[in-house]
């Protein structure tokens, strides 16, 4: 089956600094991705959509310019975390759509952030 | 924005016994997906529903969509200790340019 990878699993970096997430379609192509955040003993709620070769769309009440989404190609997502706070930390998630199965979605194992 | 509400929010039953878990939303549900989750953890997917009416069974868990495509049910029968965990609903919009989670159920099942 399709598979989504994300880099890197866990990340501990210290407050003030950035970081970046990586989500890739290992064997197909996403048009679209979508990031999510998730608290502890909360859900995912969805951050931004991210579409290729466009400028991201964010949900109300996200940041644009503090979480910085590129989707430069077909594969490959990425969320930048610009000047992280203690307040960042949190489960980091990806869904990747084929491209021609809107129907289809699957998920990164999700990036575990820590800002200390 | 599409909102799905989760009911119940946390369920703690005895090993053996059935449980119900609902997902309601305010729109149109265009494709509604079912996971099971530990929190940090990566999404386990259940099962996909489309169609009014639609009910679709996996080993002892049954989904069900109803006619009006608003509601969704998610049913175990005879719980075991594996079936513990986050159980989340998600939704995608009509042209699937966007999907969402429902606010989510944490089952507890004791042996």
């Amino acid at each position: 089956g399709a598979v989504v990878s994300q880099h890197p699993s866990w990340v501990i970096c210290k407050s003030g600094t950035s970081v970046k997430i990586e989500c890739r379609s290992l064997d197909f192509q996403a048009t679209t991705m979508f990031w999510y955040r998730q608290f502890p003993k909360q859900s995912l709620m969805l951050m931004a959509t991210s579409n290729e070769g466009s400028k991201a769309t964010y949900e109300q009440g996200v940041e644009k310019d503090k979480f910085l989404i590129n989707h430069a190609s077909l594969t490959l997502s990425t969320l930048t975390v610009t000047s992280a706070h203690p307040e960042d930390s949190s489960f980091y998630i990806c869904n990747a759509v084929p491209a021609d199965l809107l129907y289809e979605q699957y998920f990164g194992p999700g990036t575990r952030l820590t800002v200390t | 924005s599409q909102e799905l509400e989760q009911s119940p929010q946390s369920l703690i039953v005895q090993e053996g016994k059935n449980l119900t878990i609902n997902c309601t939303s305010s729109k149109t549900l265009y494709g509604l997906y079912w996971y099971k989750q530990k929190y940090g953890e990566g999404l386990i997917f259940l099962m996909m529903l489309q169609k009014g009416g639609e009910e679709k069974s996996h080993e002892k868990i049954t989904a069900k969509l109803d006619e009006k495509k608003q509601q969704s049910s998610l049913h175990i029968t005879a719980s075991q200790p594996s079936h513990a965990g986050i159980y989340l609903c998600g939704a995608a919009t009509y042209n699937f340019n966007k999907f969402y989670f429902g606010s989510g159920t944490k089952l507890n099942v004791k042996p």
